[in-house]
């Protein structure tokens, strides 16, 4: 059964600096999608994307933050100088054509 | 602002008796509904879903019910089992599958 793949499994970084995280959606899926979720908390949209843009954010999703298709395959988050509140699931996610989402198994951040 | 909530924050039941885990709702022009069951380190498991347009809707052990008068939805699991035990998320979702919106999670624990 196809699934929406992410990497790392867990990245750790410092304060300050950039961190990537990597996302394979089901490969017939075209509206892919990263949310995050604290520790503890409900899980939080952050951006949706289709045809190679940007078609919603949230609140959460500020300057630091960038989303981008680099080819076919990959759906990157990227966020530019991690801060200690950056820390959580980072959750993928693709969209099939009834509007059913289904979540890859998360990137857990941490920021030290 | 728009809302989707959740009436328990836990839930324990025994093993093969029936479960019903509850979600209010504030989004009256929301398109359809999601049930997602979220395991410890997992990322959201899509469960079953309902269109605004229906009342009730019957999986494999599953049932969503949708009272619209109410802005409320439920979820019956018939003969709740140990691997039932998770957090099970609510999810209403408007025209697009743009606004995708999840509430803050039940816990569901199954007794031996």
């Amino acid at each position: 059964e196809p699934e929406v793949t992410q990497t790392p499994s867990h990245q750790v970084t410092q304060m300050g600096q950039e961190v990537i995280l990597r996302c394979v959606p089901i490969s017939n899926h075209l509206y892919f999608y990263w949310y995050r979720q604290i520790l503890g908390q409900k899980v939080e949209f952050l951006v949706s994307f289709y045809n190679n843009e940007i078609s919603e954010k949230s609140e959460i999703f500020d300057d630091q933050f960038s989303v981008e298709r680099p080819d076919g395959s990959n759906f990157t988050l990227k966020i530019r100088s991690t801060k200690l509140e950056d820390s959580a699931m980072y959750f993928c996610a693709s969209r099939d054509q009834n509007g059913i989402q289904y979540f890859g198994a998360g990137t857990r951040l941490s920021v030290l | 602002g728009e809302s989707v909530g959740l009436h328990l924050p836990t839930l324990s039941v025994q093993e093969g008796d029936n479960s019903i885990i509850n979600c209010a709702y504030s989004n009256s022009a929301s398109d359809y509904f999601i049930w997602y069951k979220q395991e410890s380190g997992k990322g959201p498991q899509f469960i079953i879903d309902i269109r605004s347009n229906m009342d009730k809707r019957q999986g494999q052990r599953v049932t969503v019910l949708l009272n619209k008068t109410v802005k409320h939805l439920s979820l019956q699991i018939a003969a709740t089992q140990p691997g039932d035990s998770a957090v099970y998320f609510c999810a209403e979702i408007s025209f697009h599958g743009q606004n995708f919106v999840f509430g803050p999670g039940t816990r569901l624990s199954v007794l031996p």
